[in-house]
């Protein structure tokens, strides 16, 4: 079946421009993660959505990072004023309930 | 917080032989351990995982044992192939207590199976 998809694959932006990146998880998983990977820090967690309950935002590095989903299926994570340091790959997860994440491909942010 | 750490960061193997990824947490009430593959340019890969309850883990050519006295995991790879060369993440996560099970990842070990 399909797995988790993410949009766009790639995306270049300038520095202080607000950008938006799309998740689609895998149909009938309930959770859903945001990740972030970059070369100093690694894999890190920015926010979990499960189902209706309130999302997990400890991970979000400052308030220009917001997340939501929409009917329990599509996230959309918003960077606005993007920072240099922003550049990363954004990665999302879903699962079926707790534990095993299944990623998507992940997208390759630049901020210039 | 967890903290995992990972050893080593760079691993070369000659085809054929094995290959050990060690991982370490700070965590005790962690509780489920992935491992990841991640290829070039793509997502990290689910390739076995192991819970709290289990001790180890085998699946064809992987393996994954678990001490958590020590609170150390380890993967091992047997008769590597060249297909093998990835970046590997261990991971730990637990119950956050919002019902979040977020994964902590160690930074990664790049292994290379020369043919």
């Amino acid at each position: 079946g399909a797995g988790v998809s993410q949009s766009p694959s790639n995306k270049v932006t300038e520095k202080g421009k607000d950008v938006e990146l799309r998740c689609d998880p895998i149909s009938g998983h309930t959770a859903l993660y945001w990740y972030r990977q970059s070369l100093g820090q690694g894999l890190e967690f920015l926010i979990y959505f499960q189902g209706n309950s309130a999302p997990d935002k400890s991970g979000l590095p400052s308030d220009r990072f917001s997340a939501e989903r929409t009917g329990g299926s599509v996230s959309t994570l918003t960077i606005q004023r993007t920072q240099q340091e922003d550049s990363a790959v954004y990665l999302c997860a879903s699962s079926v309930g707790v534990e095993t994440q299944y990623f998507g491909p992940g997208t390759r942010l630049l901020v210039l | 917080g967890e903290n995992v750490e990972q050893h080593p960061s760079t691993l070369s193997v000659q085809e054929g032989d094995s290959a050990v990824i060690k991982c370490t947490y700070s965590d005790s009430a962690s509780n489920y351990f992935p491992w990841y593959k991640q290829e070039l340019g793509k997502g990290p890969q689910l390739i076995i995982d192991i819970r709290s309850n289990v001790g180890e883990k085998k699946d064809q050519r992987i393996a994954v044992t678990l001490n958590k006295t020590a609170k150390h995991f380890s993967l091992h790879i047997t008769e590597t192939q060249p297909e093998d060369s990835a970046v590997y993440f261990c991971a730990a996560s637990r119950d956050s207590g919002a019902g979040s099970y977020q994964l902590t990842f160690g930074k990664g070990t790049k292994l290379s199976v020369i043919p």
